[in-house]
């Protein structure tokens, strides 16, 4: 099956700095990363996603990039505000099924 | 619209209780799945229905039964559960079960075993 690492574990960062958590996977056939923003007593949201064919994708603040010959892929958040504190999934999609490989979640806390 | 929504939010059961967690959607989509979360980890899935059958059982013990009433509803039976069962159970769907689809969580029901 598939395996996801993700890294750091935790980050902290001031706000208004910028944040990157990265991700990698090891099932070559994958090929839809989803990201999922999880807040305290909450179910995990989907905050974006990209797709085999695609090297970046850009929402507002919120970016990722897939690099898949090294088979990794980023989150980055620009201008971080206290409310993007959260616990961060991301995902690989393996094996069709739309059977999703988490990785064990990043822990963000942004510092006023 | 992209709102799964689970109901109750939190619920309480004896291990001899039998008890039913329900989820709902009114996107179209025709896969559901219930996922199990404990504090500081990762969902792991536990089920997948596609069109109202059951697709995916990942080996879940018997005292769970999920079930598909119909391609909008999604119940997971609960019966003889064991303290290590409390956890937060999410539900979550997709338009299809497919390479690329999006999959879309509820709030979860928060689970205590007693």
């Amino acid at each position: 099956g598939e395996n996801v690492e993700q890294h750091p574990s935790t980050l902290s960062v001031q706000e208004g700095d910028s944040a990157v958590i990265k991700c990698t996977y090891s099932d070559s056939a994958s090929n839809y990363f989803p990201w999922y923003k999880q807040e305290l007593g909450k179910g995990p949201q989907l905050i974006i996603d990209i797709r085999s064919n695609v090297g970046e994708k850009k929402d507002q603040r919120i970016a990722v990039t897939l690099n898949k010959t090294a088979k990794h892929f980023s989150l980055h958040i620009t201008e971080t505000q206290p409310e993007d504190s959260a616990v961060y999934f991301c995902a690989a999609q393996w094996g069709g099924n739309n059977r999703l490989a988490f990785g064990k979640g990043n822990q963000v806390v942004v510092i006023p | 619209d992209t709102e799964v929504t689970q109901t109750p939010k939190h619920l309480v059961m004896g291990m001899t209780n039998k008890k039913s967690l329900k989820c709902e959607q009114h996107m179209g989509h025709r896969a559901m799945y219930w996922y199990k979360q404990k504090a500081k980890k990762p969902p792991e899935l536990m089920f997948v229905y596609s069109y109202e059958k059951l697709s995916i059982n990942e080996s879940v013990p018997s005292r769970f039964s999920p079930e598909c009433p119909n391609s909008s509803l999604l119940n997971l039976h609960l019966h003889a559960l064991q303290p290590e069962d409390s956890a937060l159970y999410l539900c979550a769907s997709s338009q299809e079960l497919r390479a690329g689809t999006e999959a879309f969580f509820g709030q979860g029901t928060r689970l205590t075993v007693v």
